[in-house]
């Protein structure tokens, strides 16, 4: 079947603490790979994209198309990086499919 | 960067009745919206992808005929929840997406959402 799956709900680290966002995907064919954030009281936005390569207030997440995954990492959290983080292929319809969400939650 | 608007931000309605939510793009034309049902502590649904001047394509499962999609022009889709029931109580979100070079093809950018509350 195809989905995504992000199978950790909640999140809790320390300030300073690595992050980890883990993220596995089921579909056919070559999706686009994006990662979105919800801060609190605030809109969806686009965090980052697997085809840019880049990275986006520290975070980066890779591509791994033989285990199909595509995690969101950053070395050091930050309190401010408390949200909800939702990974979300596209797929050939152009549709964006959202995984059920992770909320990280960075303590002081 | 690119800004989609929700309108109204917060409606409550009667049972029976029924509800129009607007999405607007407010400064790049829309070729495509998407319509997401959130409900709380969940991630989004995706119930339809409308395409300007053409019928809406639901997700398996929604009913079309509950949730009307108009996208009449490039800036501007409606979502109508007729005769809403209190199961219809949600949170509505609405994207967009410029396929037409104005704006970052790639990015689909989302409205702020609308509270839905059915009593």
């Amino acid at each position: 079947a195809q989905r995504v799956t992000q199978p950790e709900k909640l999140l809790s680290v320390f300030k300073g603490a690595p992050v980890e966002l883990k993220c596995n995907y089921s579909y056919s064919g070559s999706p686009e790979l994006f990662w979105y954030v919800q801060y609190s009281r605030q809109r969806l936005q686009l965090l980052l994209r697997h085809i840019s390569r880049e990275s986006i207030k520290g975070f980066t997440a890779d591509l791994n198309k033989g285990e199909t995954s595509f995690h969101l990492k950053k070395p050091f959290a930050q309190e401010e990086d408390s949200a909800m983080y939702y990974c979300a292929p596209r797929v050939a319809s152009g549709k964006l499919i959202f995984g059920q969400g992770t909320t990280l939650q960075v303590k002081p | 960067g690119a800004v989609v608007s929700q309108h109204p931000s917060w409606v409550i309605c009667k049972s029976g009745t029924s509800v129009k939510i607007e999405c607007r793009s407010l400064d790049f034309q829309a070729t495509t919206m998407f319509w997401y049902r959130q409900f709380p502590k969940q991630s989004l649904m995706l119930m339809a992808t409308s395409n300007e001047g053409s019928k809406a394509t639901y997700e398996q499962g929604v009913e079309k005929d509950k949730f009307l999609i108009n996208h009449a022009s490039l800036t501007l889709s409606t979502l109508t929840v007729t005769s809403a029931h209190p199961e219809d109580s949600s949170f509505y979100i609405c994207s967009a997406r410029d396929l037409t070079g104005t704006g970052r093809s790639y990015e689909q950018y989302f409205g702020p959402g609308t509270r839905l509350t059915v009593t």
